[in-house]
């Protein structure tokens, strides 16, 4: 079946600039997850969604960041007025169910950002 | 806070040696760990993880790690490399309410020819 997909994969684009980074979850995954990796902070955790709520944003860098999903389904990260140190790679992974149980995270192949 | 340490940025390997990938983690409360491999330009694959139960945890491609508590480690094995593992591999525990997922720094395996 379809896995992950997130679009665009590859996003340049100039420093004060607001960029949009779309991910579509496999069918039927209630748990949707952002992360970010870059080469000074790794992966870290941004946030979850579990449905259409988020009930953990504590990995948002800032204000600009804000995320949304919708219909249970595709999820939308913005990025307002983006900055040099936002340039990464955002990767997108959705869960069956949340818990850290026995649901494995499938993982997309992630938006490269470069902000210039 | 939960938290885990690759302690190794990068391993270097000569084909059809044995490997070891080291990760120590530290959490106030019982944990889910995990080992994601990254090949060059993709997205993250899990590799295996452990729940509860058997303390050595087979995954896919040859991979196995032991959990092991006292030492608060889930290191990554595997008896016979190939050149096709060459890839970053990150460690991972989960928060048990959300899932949400703290990784390690990443281990670059490099094997050699």
């Amino acid at each position: 079946g379809a896995g992950v997909s997130q679009s665009p994969s590859n996003k340049v684009t100039e420093k004060g600039k607001d960029v949009e980074l779309r991910c579509d979850p496999i069918s039927g995954h209630t748990a949707l997850y952002w992360y970010r990796q870059s080469l000074g902070q790794g992966l870290e955790f941004l946030i979850y969604f579990q449905g259409n709520s988020a009930p953990d944003k504590s990995g948002l860098p800032s204000d600009r960041f804000s995320a949304e999903r919708t219909g249970g389904s595709v999820s939308t990260l913005t990025i307002q007025r983006t900055q040099q140190e936002d340039s990464a790679v955002y990767l997108c992974a959705s869960s069956f169910r949340p818990g850290g149980s026995t649901d494995t995270q499938y993982f997309g192949p992630g938006t490269r950002l470069t902000v210039l | 806070a939960q938290s885990v340490t690759q302690l190794d940025s990068q391993v270097p390997v000569f084909e059809e040696a044995p490997v070891e990938l080291r990760c120590n983690y530290s959490s106030s409360v019982s944990v889910y760990l995990f080992w994601y491999v990254q090949y060059p330009n993709q997205g993250l694959q899990l590799l295996l993880k452990y729940l509860s139960g058997s303390t050595l945890v087979k995954g896919i491609n040859g991979f196995e790690a032991e959990f092991n508590k006292s030492q608060t480690s889930f290191h990554l094995r595997k008896p016979s490399v190939h050149i096709s593992d060459t890839a970053e591999y990150f460690c991972a525990v989960s928060s048990s309410n959300t899932g949400k997922l703290i990784f390690g720094q990443g281990t670059t395996l490099q094997v050699k020819p």
